[in-house]
């Protein structure tokens, strides 16, 4: 089976920036996907880690490192309207490209 | 416009009645997804379809049934047999690529039933 982790709650302030860890226990997987929610709304794609290391897009990137079973979404520049709920997903190698996903992290940014 | 819609956006069943929600794509790709939420929680994948007339079971496939008659429509029935049944339901698509592909799934906005 699969299952990660995410700390259920984060609060920043506007211009600051945040990182929200995945910790995951897995039999395997293709790849890392972070997405964003925000209350009563789908679910966005914002970032996916095929490979250990860094993935940069605008003011989000994405960190994985296998070997540490670990993952984090970093957001830099923090503005209001990013206050959402944010969940980490693992592609399963089972096929038909599903992702599990974490527990999700609700992030509140302040004035 | 390309995308996905869910109907009902909200939707009020009494105990021991079936109710079908809709979801229908118009992005042409092959996989369908649905998804459970429950407040303040993760979500639970319910059954997926990578191809028409094809579906298999998610992790929590038990009280729920689908269909996939035609690419463009994938409904999800909550059967009598669901124990508890209130939830935001999350239909997805994914446009395919296997291996390679990054793992994007597209959202409808989603149906929230409430049991009475």
């Amino acid at each position: 089976g699969q299952s990660l982790e995410q700390p259920s709650e984060v609060t920043a302030v506007e211009g600051a920036i945040v990182q929200i860890n995945c910790t995951y226990q897995t039999s395997g997987f293709y790849g890392l996907s972070w997405y964003q929610q925000h209350d009563g709304g789908a679910p966005t794609f914002l970032s996916y880690n095929a490979l250990d290391g860094l993935e940069e897009t605008g003011r989000f990137s994405s960190f994985l490192s296998r070997s540490d079973s670990y993952g984090y979404l970093l957001l830099q520049e923090l503005q209001m309207k990013d206050s959402a709920s944010y969940f980490c997903a693992v592609n399963g190698r089972g096929g038909g490209n599903k992702l599990t996903f974490g527990t999700g992290t609700q992030l509140k940014v302040e004035l | 416009d390309g995308g996905i819609t869910q109907s009902p956006k909200y939707l009020f069943r009494k105990e021991g009645q079936n109710v079908t929600l809709s979801c229908e794509q118009n992005l042409n790709h092959d996989a369908m997804y649905w998804y459970r939420q429950d407040p303040g929680q993760g979500l639970r994948l319910i059954y997926y379809s990578q191809i028409v007339n094809d579906f298999q079971k998610g992790d929590i496939a038990e009280g729920y049934s689908v269909s996939r008659e035609k690419k463009e429509s994938f409904p999800l029935t909550v059967t009598s047999a669901q124990k508890n049944p209130t939830a935001f339901y999350l239909c997805a698509t994914h446009s395919g690529g296997g291996r390679g592909s990054t793992g994007e799934l597209f959202f409808g906005e989603g149906s929230r039933l409430t049991v009475l």
